[in-house]
């Protein structure tokens, strides 16, 4: 199987403060990692990819100067939700996706979400 | 862009029923996936689908890619309590940078 883990699962922030939540793949390398947000009853939106060792690429509408984005290692990307504010409270959740091996296989495995609150 | 849509949004069943699920993409996909989500939880890969009419099972579940594979089907036979979820689609078109596209998802209650 494949494990991504993700810290923290739950996290409650002041308005104007930061908060980072970390996405790890445990038994594979991932070289692209997505960033996803979903909404209490409502599908994933994908915010952004994130590639190792460059720079990440975001959905149209997610401010990248808010939402920051590193893939510093082939097993961690973070997500940093800079200035936060009531209404970036949300559910955050990361996929790594596996290195191609033989056979294209785009499954994307996720993280068990980051809950956060913003007061 | 690429748009998936997904229906019903909602289906409550009797324990023993079927269930259906079905998607349709704006534009021909080269690989569709579904996924089940489970209250209070992260989606969990259940199935790839790649070629063009390609059926595939897994014990009481069916999947299928329609012939120009631009739709999909996931059928549940004789749903039990453990099915409850959410089923989503997703839709993957290369020219979009291989990012999957998500459907709106399909909330399954199953009444025991």
């Amino acid at each position: 199987g494949a494990v991504v883990s993700q810290h923290p699962s739950r996290v409650i922030c002041k308005s104007g403060t930061s908060v980072k939540i970390e996405c790890r793949s445990l038994d594979f390398q991932a070289t692209t990692m997505f960033w996803y947000r979903q909404f209490p009853k409502q599908s994933l939106m994908l915010m952004a990819t994130s590639n190792e060792g460059s720079k990440a690429t975001y959905e149209q509408g997610v401010e990248k100067d808010k939402f920051l984005i590193n893939h510093a290692s082939l097993t961690l990307s973070t997500l940093t939700v800079t200035s936060a504010h009531p209404e970036d409270s949300s559910f955050y959740i990361c996929s790594a996706r596996k290195p191609f091996s033989s056979g294209l296989s785009y499954e994307q495995y996720f993280g068990p979400g980051t809950r956060l609150t913003v007061t | 862009g690429q748009q998936v849509m997904q229906i019903p949004q909602y289906q409550h069943v009797q324990e023993g029923e079927d269930f259906t699920t079905y998607c349709n993409s704006s534009t021909t996909l080269s690989n569709i996936q579904w996924y089940k989500q489970r209250p209070g939880g992260h989606p969990v890969f259940l199935i790839q689908l790649v070629k063009s009419g390609e059926v595939k099972k897994q014990k009481r579940l069916t999947f299928q890619f329609g012939e120009a594979k631009k739709n999909s089907s996931l059928h549940i036979t004789a749903t039990q309590t453990t099915d409850v979820g959410t089923y989503f689609c997703a839709g993957l078109q290369r020219l979009y940078g291989n990012k999957l596209v998500f459907g709106a998802g399909t909330i399954l209650r199953v009444k025991s």
